[in-house]
């Protein structure tokens, strides 16, 4: 158990809808990722949080959004959704902002399946 | 932009052999490297990471990897596959000053009873 919570753990949904995915860090880290695994594009890089500041953002499309809470847990948002964003979302934690050696801690994934 | 390649999207070994799974990056500066596991239906799990400290790193399980600049490789070893190894290894590099983490596509590891 790494510690970090994703909610749900599958989510079915029609194409056009929106849904909301939740991820709670390890109890004191600060930087939030958000990873998307598909079978066509792999494990991709979405989008970081720190501190409840957006720090940096990879392939993700403009149907989708991210935010952190004060709390640190972290919401992503996609809408409009489309049969490939059929996918595994991963969140991960790790302590700190700085520094690429930092561990970073993954969740157990949301499985979303867009009918 | 940084990145890694991983030779061999499945790998077959016999219960008790020699695994290796190959990792080459491309980097212009030695960067920092891991390699995750993932076990079906779950999240990833890291195995080791190399941050320059040194260039043979011993992880988890019985894994270790090593740091080849020459080479630019860092590939997995164990020197005896077990069942439970069986699994999906991603190799993934963190460049300095960026902390997202960029992903090979994965080796699926068959262990053969």
């Amino acid at each position: 158990d790494s510690g970090v919570t994703q909610t749900p753990k599958h989510l079915i949904t029609a194409t056009g809808q929106r849904v909301t995915l939740r991820c709670s860090p390890r109890s004191g880290d600060l930087s939030v990722y958000w990873y998307q695994q598909s079978l066509d594009q792999g494990l991709q890089f979405l989008i970081q949080y720190y501190n409840g500041e957006e720090r940096a953002k990879g392939n993700i499309l403009e149907r989708f959004s991210a935010q952190q809470f004060p709390d640190l847990h972290s919401e992503l948002n996609l809408s409009s959704l489309e049969l490939g964003d059929s996918a595994l979302y991963f969140c991960a934690s790790s302590p700190a902002g700085g520094g690429s050696y930092n561990e970073q801690f993954f969740g157990p994934g949301t499985r979303l399946t867009v009918l | 932009a940084q990145s890694v390649t991983q030779l061999g999207s499945h790998v077959s070994v016999s219960e008790g052999a020699l695994v290796l799974l190959r990792c080459n990056y491309s980097s212009s500066v030695p960067p920092y490297l891991f390699w995750y596991v993932q076990y079906p239906n779950q999240g990833l799990q890291l195995l080791l990471k190399y941050t320059s400290a040194a260039t043979l790193v011993k992880g988890i399980n019985g894994f270790e990897a090593e740091f080849k600049k020459s080479e630019t490789s860092f590939h997995l070893t164990k020197p005896s596959a077990h069942m439970s190894d069986a699994a999906e290894y991603f190799c993934a590099v963190n460049p300095f000053g960026n902390e997202k983490l960029t992903f090979g596509t994965g080796t699926r590891l068959t262990i053969i009873p």
